[in-house]
């Protein structure tokens, strides 16, 4: 099946600094979500990008699907950005999101 | 309030206990799903449904028993758990069955087996 990468594992960050997360996946996609996990285990929608460029606010992301990987772009990070964040990727009709092991993000004051 | 609601948030039980936990997406979905995410662990697909019948089971122990009555309801019936069933159990729905459809989660309920 397909694999999905995220790197890195982990990140400790200083309040207002910027950082970019990575995917990467084995196999021709049509669908990648990011979530971020927060502090109580909840997983919030950030994007639905199986290909092109979105923003919303401080995070912005991008899926380059031809050469398979997307990145999640946080700049000016707060402390309630921390958490977990995940990719996961779709590549067939029947089968369902494969997810990655997640970066987690701790922004320190 | 979000679209996919999980009950109860939190749980604790004894080993010889029947529990259920209950989901319901207000999304008009037509895939429920459900996921276990144990400490420092991936997260794990448990079950799917799709239009009220089941379509996956990721080898899960008979421990763990799903019910879906509807498309809008999914259940986790629970009873002579382990303490490593010890875990977040996470609810999500999607439009779609399987990779093309967006996925939303419900904001889990936290299980604790004494």
């Amino acid at each position: 099946g397909i694999q999905v990468e995220q790197s890195p594992p982990d990140l400790i960050l200083q309040e207002g600094a910027n950082s970019t997360l990575r995917c990467n996946f084995s196999d021709s996609v049509n669908n990648l979500q990011w979530f971020h996990q927060n502090p109580w285990g909840q997983l919030i929608n950030l994007f639905y990008i199986p290909s092109g460029t979105k923003q919303n606010g401080r995070l912005s992301a991008t899926t380059v699907a031809t050469e398979r990987y997307s990145l999640l772009y946080i700049s000016s990070s707060q402390t309630t950005d921390s958490g977990v964040y995940f990719c996961a990727v779709g590549y067939s009709g029947n089968t369902p999101l494969v997810f990655g092991k997640g970066t987690r993000l701790s922004v320190i004051a | 309030e979000t679209g996919v609601t999980q009950t109860p948030r939190h749980l604790v039980m004894g080993m010889t206990n029947k529990k259920s936990l209950k989901c319901e997406q207000h999304l008009g979905h037509n895939a429920m799903y459900w996921y276990k995410q144990s400490a420092k662990k991936p997260l794990e697909l448990m079950f799917v449904y799709s239009l009220e019948e089941r379509v996956e089971n990721n080898s899960v122990p008979s421990r763990f028993s799903p019910e879906c009555p509807n498309s809008s309801h999914l259940f986790l019936h629970l009873h002579t758990l382990q303490p490593e069933d010890s875990a977040l159990y996470l609810c999500a729905s999607s439009h779609l069955l399987g990779g093309s459809g967006e996925l939303f989660f419900g904001e889990g309920s936290r299980l604790t087996v004494l």
